[in-house]
Parts: structure tokens; C-alpha cells; sequence
């Protein structure tokens, strides 16, 4: 039980494009879901975390507008990094907490995000 | 501040071999530690967690100490396998269920 699922697992796109990660929790509802970025060889990073329904907590430095969280239903959050440059390309990597354990985060397997 | 340090930063060893890492934090006020495996390109995987009250806890081959006075603890992994290969992250959690990641420590297994 609670696994956490990401798509795509690898995604490469040209400089200035769009691109949308979505992360579902496949056997519970999550009430929260996190997103972080991991640069090589350093540890997760945490972006912002995303309550149902309502609006994307982002942490210092990270750009709300930029980096588009949507968390639209409990099983559901997605994250769309807008105009993509080189310097956007990371690891990313959601987790969600189920309702009934709120200090439990299950991590999804992550996206690698290459932009050319 | 909160944080979190771990140590050795990286480790090779042969495999069957033993090792321990350690894990530093000041966070405060604690709720619970966890250890997580991280494969390369993977997300983290629960090893182990602990509260305040806990002092071992064991998964496998793998067993995590906690010293809640000392804000330390360390992760054994016994008679260590190729697949063991992989960064080892140490996670403390705040009351406000935060989560406070380490660094890691990259351990190599070698045949």
C-alpha cells in the first residue's frame, strides 16, 4: 500500500516550453503532497507543499509563477514548470500524506527533467 | 537553526562487509528521525522511523539507533549486498511535521 506515482519518469524539452509532472497517490487519499527538486549529488529541496483544494504554500526563492502547483483532488497534484531553461533541469520528486497520517510522506519515484 | 548532518559524506566497502552512518540533527522540537534509501534516479524509500521514546529499531539488515539526548543517530547495515549501493538519507521531522532532510551519505558496495 501507499505508493505514490509520477508521469513522466523522464521528460526532455526545448528552452521556453512548458512542461507538466503529475503525481498520484494510487491507494489513499492525500490530503497533502509536496514537491521538491534534487540536484545531483545534494538532497531534496522542498518547492512547496499543496493542500486540496487550495492554494500552493512555496517555499523562500521558489517562483509561485514559474513553477505551477495545482493539487485539484486527493489523489491528484500537479506541478508544470513554465518557460523551461537549462537551468530548470532537476530531479523532481513529489510526496503525499494520507488523511489519517499527516506526518507520513510517501515519495513518488521522480521525473528527470532535461532542458535543451 | 534546523538541521541535520550526516557522515561519512561518501563510503566504498566490500561487499558482506558492515557499515554505520551517522546522523546529527538540531531540530527542535523533534517528532519522529527517519532513514531512507535512494537509489540513483529513484525517489526515497522508508527504511526505518523512531519518536522520542524509541531507541533501536530494526528492518532487515538494516537496524537505526536513536539518543534523543545527544540528537544522534546512526543506521548499521550488516553483511552489506551489491543493492545496498545507494544514498542514504537521514530525514527529522519537526512538530509542525516538517520534514529536515540530510545530506546523505553515498554508499558503494564493491563485489
Amino acid at each position: 500500500g501507499a505508493v505514490v506515482s509520477q508521469h513522466p519518469s523522464r521528460v526532455i524539452c526545448k528552452s521556453g516550453t512548458s512542461v507538466k509532472i503529475e503525481c498520484r497517490s494510487l491507494d489513499f487519499q492525500a490530503t497533502t503532497m509536496f514537491w521538491y527538486r534534487q540536484f545531483p549529488k545534494q538532497s531534496l529541496m522542498l518547492m512547496a507543499t499543496s493542500n486540496e483544494g487550495s492554494k500552493a504554500t512555496y517555499e523562500q526563492g521558489v517562483e509561485k509563477d514559474k513553477f505551477l502547483i495545482n493539487h485539484a483532488s486527493l489523489t491528484l497534484s500537479t506541478l508544470t514548470v513554465t518557460s523551461a531553461h537549462p537551468e530548470d533541469s532537476s530531479f523532481y520528486i513529489c510526496s503525499a500524506s494520507p488523511a489519517i497520517s499527516t506526518d507520513t510522506q510517501y515519495f513518488g519515484p521522480g521525473t528527470r527533467l532535461t532542458v535543451l | 537553526k534546523n538541521q541535520v548532518e550526516q557522515s561519512p559524506q561518501s563510503l566504498i566497502i566490500l561487499e558482506g562487509k558492515n557499515c554505520t552512518l551517522q546522523c546529527n540533527y538540531t531540530v527542535s522540537p523533534f517528532s519522529n528521525l527517519r532513514w531512507y534509501k535512494q537509489d540513483t534516479g529513484r525517489g526515497p524509500v522508508s527504511l526505518t522511523i523512531m519518536t522520542f521514546s524509541e531507541n533501536t529499531k530494526s528492518n532487515g539488515r538494516y537496524t537505526a539507533t536513536l539518543d534523543a539526548d545527544t540528537k544522534q543517530s546512526s543506521l548499521h547495515i550488516t553483511a552489506s549486498q551489491l543493492s545496498d549501493s545507494a544514498s542514504y538519507i537521514c530525514v527529522v521531522s519537526e512538530m509542525t511535521y516538517k520534514y529536515i532532510f540530510g545530506t546523505g551519505t553515498r554508499l558503494k558496495v564493491l563485489a
